[in-house]
């Protein structure tokens, strides 16, 4: 098993742009989650889904997206990438039983 | 909603030494309290968790104790060695909430 995936790894925007982060699995998880991580802030919840079709949002939504068509795939949209959303977004899967969260391993966004 | 404090945000030991990292929350029915470690340039890692029913909990040079009146559980790394170096993530969630709290981290040194 390639376990969580995520791709690019590092990617420069320009403010205003738009971009997806994609996040995939192979460990046929029904839980999949989005965490921004910042200096001093830990982990912070962006949105999460409980299978395939339902999301719903955690700490911090606001400018970003997501949907959830399958199983495996999980993408994180940035609808018009700003300075504030400069970070190192973390994707994470976890099976229904197992409180066990599998992160990926980070993408790395610089918003100029 | 949950919240977690976690102390200290930094912490440098010498190599042999022993380390530990504390941790709060406020709402009274989580009942699982798992441990994340993450190394440089990586996704965070489970190394340990702890159930509300147990009141420590230990693996090699690591345990976990957990105070459920006082709301707290504690990390405890003994004879630290140069590849414990890591930002630690203590978290906190309810049963059947596969989506934790997390704490804002850690960041053990150890040095040579």
């Amino acid at each position: 098993n390639a376990g969580v995936t995520q791709t690019p790894k590092f990617q420069v925007l320009k403010t205003g742009q738009s971009m997806t982060l994609q996040c995939a699995q192979d460990m046929n998880h029904e839980y999949m989650s989005w965490y921004r991580q910042d200096p001093g802030m830990g982990l912070r919840l962006i949105h999460y889904s409980v299978g395939a079709g339902i999301t719903d949002q955690g700490e911090v939504p606001n400018g970003y997206n997501v949907s959830r068509s399958t199983t495996e795939d999980f993408p994180l949209r940035l609808l018009s990438a700003a300075p504030s959303q400069t970070s190192v977004y973390f994707c994470a899967s976890g099976k229904t039983g197992q409180e066990t969260q599998y992160f990926g391993p980070g993408t790395r966004l610089l918003v100029l | 909603g949950e919240n977690v404090e976690q102390h200290p945000s930094t912490l440098s030991v010498q190599e042999g030494d022993s380390a530990v990292i504390k941790c709060t929350y406020s709402d009274s029915a989580s009942n699982y309290f798992p441990w994340y470690k993450q190394e440089l340039g990586k996704g965070p890692q489970l190394i340990i968790d702890i159930r509300s029913n147990v009141g420590e909990k230990k693996d090699q040079r690591i345990a976990v104790t957990l105070n459920k009146t006082a709301k707290h559980f504690s990390l405890h790394i003994t004879e630290t060695q140069p590849e414990d170096s890591a930002v630690y993530f203590c978290a906190a969630s309810r049963g059947g909430s596969y989506i934790p709290t997390f704490g804002r981290g850690t960041s053990l040194i150890v040095h040579p």
